[in-house]
This record gives structure tokens, C-alpha cells and sequence, in this order.
């Protein structure tokens, strides 16, 4: 069975500072990683994917087959990206496993 | 905001009673979802409809039951088997099945049964 762990449940950053959200997994297979964002009030959002190998709002995530990794970076950081971040997995069959969360606070 | 809609926001039952969450999209998907939410515990899916009249068991179904009978909704009912029922229920959609669609998240319906 799959499995995503995010091992900080909170993160705390200066404004300009490098942020680095971690994200491991277990899968056999080729897996599809998102992260996903929800800002204060607002729905849960696709913040990007592996698939689409882009940056969102500042942010990349590499997947690291050999160590099953999908960590979410930031080469300095903003007041708002303070929010929850999930990572997430697609095994197969269009359903997701999500990670517990990291809370990131962006202090100014 | 439009797209995928929950109703209510707020929910207030007593123990024992069924509650049907409500779930609705306009947004033409295949695929509809429903996860518990709960603190540092990120989202765990309860059930999933990939196509009308079709749905399967996701990794915490028990005391949960769903209908598909429309593709614009997929309704969630906590039962009374549910052993801790209080909780933030999201409902979310996707194009297709297939590999890295997009889920498109509603706002939410917290639940809290006393």
C-alpha cells in the first residue's frame, strides 16, 4: 500500500529565508506527487505537479526516485505563502493519499 | 467561487441520528470524492465515484455510505455506526480517471455530533 509522510507538522520561516517542505513516500510503483495548498479560508488548491515539472508561485518540487522524495522549495520565502501544505500521491486509478500536513508560518 | 458546492457549512447532530452532507459540481467531472479532515492527520479518503451509479470503498469507509445517482452529485451519509463522526468533510471532483488530474476541492462541511 502507499503511504506519504510529511515529518513537520510546523515550519516556521523568516520573510527572505529559503523553505524547504519535506515529503517522503512509499510506492512499488512509478508514482504521480502533488502538492496541494490551502491558504487561511480558503479551499484546498493544486499548488503543482510532478508531471508538469513547473514552478507555482516561486515554488519547485523534484522527485527523488531514489531516496522517494517530492520535498517542495522556496529560495525565500513570503508572508504569504504562510498556509497548510499536503503532498500527495496518485497510485493508480485517479485516487489520492495525502500526507498529514505541514503548517508553514512565514513570520515578517 | 462556483464549481463544486457543500452544503451546509456548519452541522449540528446528536448521537445516533444518520446526517446526509451534500455534495454538487457543475463542473461536467467523471470522478467525485469525499475525505475526513482531521488535525495532524492530513485528508483520508471515505469513498470515491469514478463514473454515475458506480463507487467504491476508500481507506475509511466504515459507518459512511454514498449514492452516485447523478453525475453532478455524490451525497455522503454518516451513520450512526460512525464511532467519532465529528469532523471537517471535504467533497472534491476531477475530469477523468486516469493519472494526474487535478482535484478540485469544495469548501467544506464540518460536522459536530454530540
Amino acid at each position: 500500500a502507499q503511504r506519504v509522510t510529511q515529518p513537520e507538522k510546523l515550519l516556521s520561516v523568516f520573510k527572505g529565508a529559503p523553505v524547504e517542505l519535506k515529503c517522503n513516500y512509499s510506492y512499488s510503483g512509478s508514482p504521480e506527487l502533488f502538492w496541494y495548498v490551502q491558504y487561511s479560508r480558503q479551499r484546498l488548491q493544486l499548488l503543482l505537479r510532478h508531471i508538469s515539472r513547473e514552478s507555482i508561485k516561486g515554488f519547485t518540487a523534484d522527485l527523488n526516485k531514489g531516496e522517494t522524495s517530492f520535498h517542495l522549495k522556496k529560495p525565500f520565502a513570503q508572508e504569504e505563502d504562510s498556509a497548510m501544505y499536503y503532498c500527495a500521491l496518485e497510485a493508480s486509478g485517479s485516487r489520492l493519499t495525502f500526507g498529514e500536513g505541514t503548517q508553514l508560518t512565514v513570520n515578517p | 467561487d462556483g464549481g463544486i458546492t457543500q452544503s451546509p457549512k456548519y452541522l449540528f447532530r446528536k448521537e445516533g441520528q444518520n446526517v446526509t452532507l451534500s455534495c454538487e459540481q457543475n463542473l461536467n467531472h467523471d470522478a467525485m470524492y469525499w475525505y475526513r479532515q482531521d488535525p495532524g492527520q492530513g485528508l483520508r479518503l471515505i469513498y470515491y465515484s469514478q463514473i454515475v451509479n458506480d463507487f467504491q470503498k476508500g481507506d475509511i469507509a466504515e459507518g459512511y455510505s454514498v449514492s452516485r445517482e447523478k453525475k453532478e452529485s455524490f451525497p455522503l451519509t454518516v451513520t450512526s455506526a460512525q464511532k467519532n463522526p465529528t469532523a471537517f468533510y471535504l467533497c472534491a471532483s476531477s475530469p477523468s480517471r486516469g493519472l494526474a488530474y487535478e482535484q478540485y476541492f469544495g469548501p467544506g462541511t464540518r460536522l459536530t455530533v454530540t
